[in-house]
């Protein structure tokens, strides 16, 4: 049975950097057969992927193309964790931000992250 | 990107009812599809996936299906357990995407 614990602050101040952790019990980051997502849901824009990573004999990573030049998502493996930094984050920003394991289709969620983005 | 639009936005139905729920592809994506469950303040559940696959231990009133880019998710006789926001999701390409939800509420 695969859980993710998600960790990181509800709130951040525009321009400054979300940062999210991912803890994976029931599996590995490293996993040849899984990929790692963030996907975050608002009222205004539903539920939407912003990226993932993965290992296929070594590390790769996809992101939304809106968010590509202020998105980072990586794995840590001496923790079997992955970690969303968002930067120069706006009130669009806000959302519940979801930390899931997947492939072609998400099968194991974070309980989710209520993330503000207000000063 | 390819754009999933989901009908109705909303329907009302009762208990031992049959509902349909559509999703359309903007593109062929095969079977690369999913159905996710999410009840208020609850993480999105996994139903479906390859359009007609059951999730284990999702219960058999759910169904999935495919005609081209058109998918429907039925549940051939309404539970009270099932009124929830009901979403499709795409996996053929990146980024993977969403349909906007239905909303099933109680008649």
């Amino acid at each position: 049975q695969v859980q993710l614990q998600q960790s990181g602050p509800g709130l951040v101040k525009p321009s400054q950097t979300l940062s999210l952790t991912c803890a994976i019990s029931g599996d590995s980051v490293s996993s040849n057969s899984a990929t790692w997502n963030w996907v975050r849901q608002s009222p205004s824009r539903g539920l939407e992927w912003l990226g993932r990573t993965y290992y296929r004999a070594k590390w790769l990573e996809d992101y939304t193309a809106s968010a590509i030049g202020r998105i980072i998502i990586q794995p840590d493996t001496s923790k079997n964790q992955f970690s969303l930094q968002l930067s120069s984050v706006t009130p669009e920003d806000t959302a519940v931000y979801y930390c899931v394991r997947g492939w072609n289709w998400f099968d194991s969620w974070g309980q989710g992250t209520l993330v503000t983005v207000s000063s | 990107d390819i754009q999933m639009t989901q009908s109705p936005s909303s329907v009302s139905a009762s208990v031992g009812d049959r509902v349909t729920i559509t999703c359309r592809a903007s593109q062929d994506i095969g079977t690369w599809l999913a159905w996710y469950q999410q009840k208020p303040g609850k993480v999105p559940k996994l139903l479906i996936y390859a359009a007609s696959t059951l999730q284990g231990g999702v219960p058999s009133r759910f169904s999935g299906s495919a005609s081209g880019t058109d998918f429907t998710l039925t549940i051939s006789s309404l539970q009270a357990e099932d009124f929830a926001t009901y979403y499709c999701q795409q996996g053929k390409n990146i980024p993977q995407t969403f349909g906007q939800g239905t909303k099933l509420e109680i008649k």
